[in-house]
């Protein structure tokens, strides 16, 4: 592993409840990435950062917020759960080279009913 | 923006066969293009990049895959599949500002003893 932690690992949680999602990495890399793994969709990109503060916007951002206060962490919140946000999410970190590969967490596996 | 194409969300080959996965992608400018692998309930593992350096690029595991520029290409192959392999495969590009990572679909690997 490349020093990625996310948590939880499994979260099941109730429509409408905001939750919270923790990625936290050991190798100081600048970039780091929120994604959500669905069927027929591959990886789809929530929210990205490229340093402490600076965040933008990914290609399905409705109904996520990020935060990144420190170089370690990055947050990802739903700020009211909705059925179709169940999914997997990823968290993934980079150095910032564009030539440089992104490094994998283990995943959280959302369900919300 | 970038984009890659899986051709295939599903193949099966039989073990000691030749694996081939396909993936196009879509820019003006050669991008910056990778291959992960996912094995059930598990992150994301690179198998190999592309980064101009040469257009055969050799991975782990025994794969390799070659950027063809005219064909806009970035296949997977392994010349002989073990039931190891059997898998989940992402192609993934990089866009040129090097902040974003697009994945493609995906292609589920199923190697028949």
């Amino acid at each position: 592993d490349a020093g990625i932690t996310q948590s939880p690992r499994h979260k099941v949680t109730e429509t409408g409840t905001p939750v919270t999602l923790r990625c936290h990495q050991t190798e100081n890399h600048r970039y780091m990435y929120w994604y959500r793994q669905d069927p027929g969709h591959g990886l789809r990109l929530i929210h990205y950062s490229y340093g402490v503060k600076d965040t933008d916007k990914g290609e399905v951002s409705d109904g996520y917020s990020v935060s990144r206060s420190k170089t370690e962490d990055f947050l990802l919140t739903l700020e009211s759960a909705t059925s179709s946000q169940t999914s997997v999410y990823f968290c993934a970190i980079r150095l910032r080279d564009k030539n440089t590969e992104a490094f994998f967490g283990q995943g959280t596996r959302l369900t919300v009913v | 923006a970038q984009s890659v194409t899986q051709l295939g969300s599903h193949v099966s080959v039989s073990e000691g066969a030749l694996v081939l996965l396909r993936c196009n992608y879509s820019s003006s400018v050669p991008p910056y293009l990778f291959w992960y692998v996912q094995y059930p309930n598990q992150g994301l593992q690179l198998l190999l990049k592309y980064t101009s350096a040469a257009t055969l690029v050799k991975g782990i595991n025994g794969f390799e895959a070659e950027f063809k520029k005219s064909e806009t290409s970035f296949h997977l192959t392994k010349p002989s599949a073990h039931m190891s392999d059997a898998a989940e495969y992402f192609c993934a590009v990089s866009d040129q500002a090097g902040n974003q990572f697009y994945f493609g679909t995906g292609t589920s690997l199923t190697v028949i003893p």
